[in-house]
């Protein structure tokens, strides 16, 4: 069994300002991870995933995210916000068993001027 | 090279209705999974398909079915619609799927059902 939890579900920024958006996982499996990201009305984007190499992974638009497998954490972070990141963001665990993918409930990102 | 199609974009049903709805996956790609969105439960899984074989299912009722083709395109079935149907749809093709590591599924627009 595998589960992700996504400790916030609302987080908001001043433009400029680091983002922190936090998750932590559950996975019988050695796990795949991944964060996608939904602007309104549009589908999911890949950001970032983690498969087994690089603890630290680099993804698109600066965000990166740091695998942590003492803590079971998968946070996400970009060191400058923009208001074009202001979106929802999941984080998504896949354990290589029947469960397929697994998704954390979101977190909604909001860019203050 | 072309995304994930998914057709169609929108659907309005009536309760007690049927419906299908289809997936393209990128070319090459020969797994296909399906994912329901909803505001109350959020992303769920419903079943991954790989080489015309239902890999993996979700804790979905019989009600929802789907299969896959030689050409890998996929398609999804509900019976018997209930309003608790009603949600975003999405389809997921990745190069690798099945059992093992997964290198990142890439998502279509989605199929958005309205059951009324």
């Amino acid at each position: 069994a595998q589960s992700v939890t996504q400790l916030d579900s609302h987080v908001s920024v001043s433009e400029g300002t680091p983002v922190l958006l936090r998750c932590n996982y559950s996975s019988s499996y050695s796990p795949s991870l991944f964060w996608y990201v939904q602007h309104p009305n549009k589908g999911l984007q890949l950001l970032l995933k983690y498969t087994s190499a690089a603890t630290l992974v680099k993804g698109i638009n600066g965000f990166e995210a740091e695998f942590k497998k003492s803590e079971t954490s998968f946070h996400l972070t970009k060191p400058s916000a923009h208001m074009s990141d202001a979106a929802e963001y999941f984080c998504v665990v896949s354990g290589g068993g029947a469960d397929g993918l697994t998704f954390g409930k979101g977190t909604h990102l909001i860019i203050q001027p | 090279k072309a995304g994930v199609t998914q057709t169609p974009r929108y659907l309005i049903k009536t309760r007690g209705q049927q419906v299908t709805l289809s997936c393209s996956p990128i070319s090459g790609h020969r797994s296909v999974s399906w994912y329901q969105q909803t505001p109350g439960q959020g992303l769920q899984f419903l079943f991954e398909y790989f080489s015309e074989t239902q890999r993996n299912k979700g804790n979905f009722p019989g009600r929802f079915s789907g299969r896959q083709f030689s050409n890998s395109r996929s398609e999804m079935n509900v019976s018997t619609l209930e309003l608790g149907d009603s949600a975003l749809y999405l389809c997921a093709s990745s190069l690798k799927g099945g059992s093992g590591v997964n290198y990142g599924y890439t998502f279509g627009s989605g199929t958005r059902l309205t059951v009324v």
